[in-house]
């Protein structure tokens, strides 16, 4: 199965800076990639799909890019409620995998 | 708006058996496949099993199989995953997973809250 590696484990910054989040899958995926965002004791949200669409209702400072086995995650002025684990999830192989997860912890 | 609202879990001792339930809401549950993801506690996500819209196709991970069954009941829009010889390692919140697709293609555009199973003696 692909494995995919998130880099940082942690990110430390304040609210408006710039967030950039790795995902590097061990095989290609094509576009096949998403981006979900998990608050403790909430459901996950979709953010990305296929790589670089928004999901529904997702504010535009949340953009992804990449294709292949290297994806990035950004968010482009944090807010607030940011804060969060993230993670991607490629389905162009079965069975669908996960990355281990990037917390945006605030500074 | 989409809802899906988990149920079931719980203590099971090793070996025991449980099942979990997914009520859906807010979308024509019978055109889309659904799945169901867990997370170990300190630990990512996993794939665990999913089922096509009409439930005549089922997939699950190799650390389920022959134990866990994922059944569908379109008339009332509910999903039910009947986890038997529970490990230790099966302790995890399970969420209920919407796929965006009839035939599950790894879309998981809206998830529940999740429930909590802990097996242990």
């Amino acid at each position: 199965e692909i494995v995919l590696t998130q880099s940082p484990a942690t990110l430390s910054l304040s609210p408006g800076e710039r967030a950039t989040l790795s995902c590097r899958a061990s095989q290609s995926v094509s576009s096949y990639l998403a981006w979900y965002q998990h608050k403790p004791g909430q459901a996950p949200r979709l953010l990305i799909y296929d790589a670089s669409n928004r999901a529904t209702g997702i504010p535009g400072r949340f953009s992804g890019s990449g294709s292949g086995t290297d994806f990035t995650l950004t968010i482009s002025s944090l807010e607030p409620e940011d804060y969060a684990l993230y993670y991607c999830q490629q389905r162009s192989n079965w069975p669908p995998t996960f990355g281990q997860g990037t917390k945006v912890e605030m500074k | 708006e989409v809802q899906l609202v988990e149920s079931g879990g719980g203590l099971v001792q090793p070996g025991g058996s449980l099942t979990l339930s997914c009520a859906a809401s807010g979308f024509t549950f019978s055109s889309y496949a659904m799945t169901w993801v867990r997370q170990a506690p300190g630990k990512g996500l996993e794939w665990v099993s999913a089922i096509g819209s009409s439930g005549s196709s089922t997939y699950y991970a190799d650390s389920v199989k022959g134990r866990f069954t994922l059944t569908r009941d379109n008339s009332k829009n509910t999903l039910h995953l009947q986890m038997n010889s529970l490990r230790a390692e099966d302790t995890a919140v399970y969420f209920c997973v919407k796929d965006d697709g009839t035939g599950p293609a790894g879309e998981f555009d809206y998830w529940g809250q999740g429930t909590l199973v802990t097996v242990s003696s």
